[in-house]
């Protein structure tokens, strides 16, 4: 089983679009967090999440929106997608918050034409 | 200047060589990460330390909280060890946010 697993793996759609990416993780684990990778290769954060708290990176645009149904999920909403916005996300999870081990998803390569 | 820093930023060496990776970071921090990212995208973590020295393999990772510096070595080196390898710190004053290196890309030619 995976430990972290991510939809869809790739996903091309045209700007203006609304898209979602799902994320689960069968870790139990507390705290999720979703990562965008831009072309220079750096890993940024975007949201980190877990039962009490979702700490935002004041730079995302609140076009992007994380969606916790439940301790094991975190899926990230993404509103009127703009070319800007292709790039890998990850998501990603940990048992304590920037402490604990990361396990990672397989990526979401987004293409926005 | 970034709170990351990470050196060098290519290495190209041969099979067997003894590969150094370093990082230095500015802040105080809870713990410090090393990842592995292949080709194929995926990412890897590798170790998570506070303190001390952690082996697992061919690899070898240290850190010196004093001097703010961590190195991760690979003994032996292998072309499958061609990887993008990214360190990672534990922000204390940041709510514990991670704060990422840019990376290391290394190739190990056969």
């Amino acid at each position: 089983d995976t430990a972290v697993s991510q939809t869809p793996k790739y996903l091309v759609t045209q700007m203006g679009n609304d898209k979602s990416i799902k994320c689960e993780q069968n870790l139990g684990h507390d705290t999720m967090y979703w990562y965008k990778q831009d072309s220079k290769k750096f890993l940024k954060i975007m949201f980190s999440y877990n039962n009490k708290e979702l700490i935002i990176n004041e730079t995302v645009p609140n076009r992007f929106s994380p969606k916790s149904p439940d301790k094991a999920h975190l899926n990230l909403h993404i509103n009127s997608l703009e070319l800007g916005d292709s790039a890998v996300y990850f998501c990603a999870s940990s048992q304590m918050r920037g402490t604990g081990q990361l396990f990672f998803g397989s990526g979401t390569q987004l293409s926005v034409l | 200047k970034n709170e990351v820093e990470q050196s060098p930023q290519n290495l190209t060496a041969q099979e067997g060589e003894f590969i150094t990776i370093n990082c230095s970071y500015s802040v105080g921090i809870s713990a410090l990460h090393w990842l592995q990212q292949h080709p194929g995208g995926g990412i890897v973590s590798l170790f998570m330390l506070s303190s001390g020295k952690k082996k697992h393999g061919r690899l070898i990772a240290t850190i010196n909280i004093q001097e703010k510096h961590s190195s991760l070595h690979i003994t032996a080196s292998h072309p499958r060890d061609s990887a993008v390898y990214i360190c990672a710190v534990g922000d204390m004053d940041s709510n514990y946010q991670l704060i990422w290196g840019a990376g290391t890309k290394l190739i190990i030619k056969p």
